[in-house]
């Protein structure tokens, strides 16, 4: 089955700064790479996702990127402000399964 | 309109009592799942139901019995609780597009469970 890895599992950023987030997968059948955001309390949100016929896929401060060939994705975010400071999961799979990654914590110091 | 809602949002109970939560999505989704977030917040899928019928079952004690009334609704329902199952669950539905894999999850607010 597939398994998705995380790192780094904690990051801190100054405000202003990018932060970088990866993941890796195992199962060259997944087609469908999501990035979930959960902030405290509440259940994660899907804040961009990507496809595997696509490379990169970018949204305002959010980018993401898929390497199929060596099976990561990165999820970018640029400009940091205090509000982005959640638990960000990665996630891969196709039909109705998703394969979470273990999540990394994102802490955006003002 | 809440898309997808759980109730009850806190659950504290006894070491093996019967609980029940419950979910509904107004999204008109085919597909509703059940996830288990442990304290170090790993997401871990448990069931999916597609139109009633379940599709995934990730090796869950069969303590946990999901229920499906209608493709709006996915119960869960746990017997004999024990303090592992202590935990936040999460609801979540997604719309099948056929083989397309579109499968954007929107969750619920979550259920934290607490067994003493």
């Amino acid at each position: 089955g597939e398994n998705v890895e995380q790192h780094p599992s904690t990051l801190s950023v100054q405000e202003g700064d990018s932060a970088v987030i990866k993941c890796t997968y195992s199962d060259s059948a997944s087609n469908y790479f999501p990035w979930y955001k959960q902030e405290l309390g509440k259940g994660p949100q899907l804040i961009i996702d990507i496809r595997s016929n696509v490379g990169e896929k970018k949204d305002q401060r959010i980018a993401v990127t898929l390497n199929k060939t060596a099976k990561h994705f990165s999820l970018h975010i640029t400009e940091t402000q205090p509000e982005d400071s959640a638990v960000y999961f990665c996630a891969a799979g196709g039909g109705n399964k998703l394969v979470f990654g273990a999540g990394t914590i994102l802490r955006v110091k003002s | 309109d809440t898309a997808v809602s759980q109730t009850p949002k806190y659950l504290v109970t006894q070491m093996g009592n019967d609980k029940s939560i419950k979910c509904e999505q107004n999204l008109g989704h085919d597909t509703m799942y059940w996830y288990k977030q442990d304290s170090k917040k790993f997401l871990k899928i448990m069931f999916s139901y597609n139109n009633k019928e379940l599709i995934i079952n990730e090796t869950v004690p069969n303590r946990f019995s999901p229920k499906s009334p209608d493709k709006a609704h996915l119960n869960l329902h746990i017997n004999s609780l024990e303090l592992g199952d202590s935990a936040v669950y999460f609801c979540a539905s997604s719309q099948e597009v056929g083989l397309a894999a579109y499968n954007e999850q929107f969750f619920g607010p979550g259920t934290r469970l607490t067994v003493l």
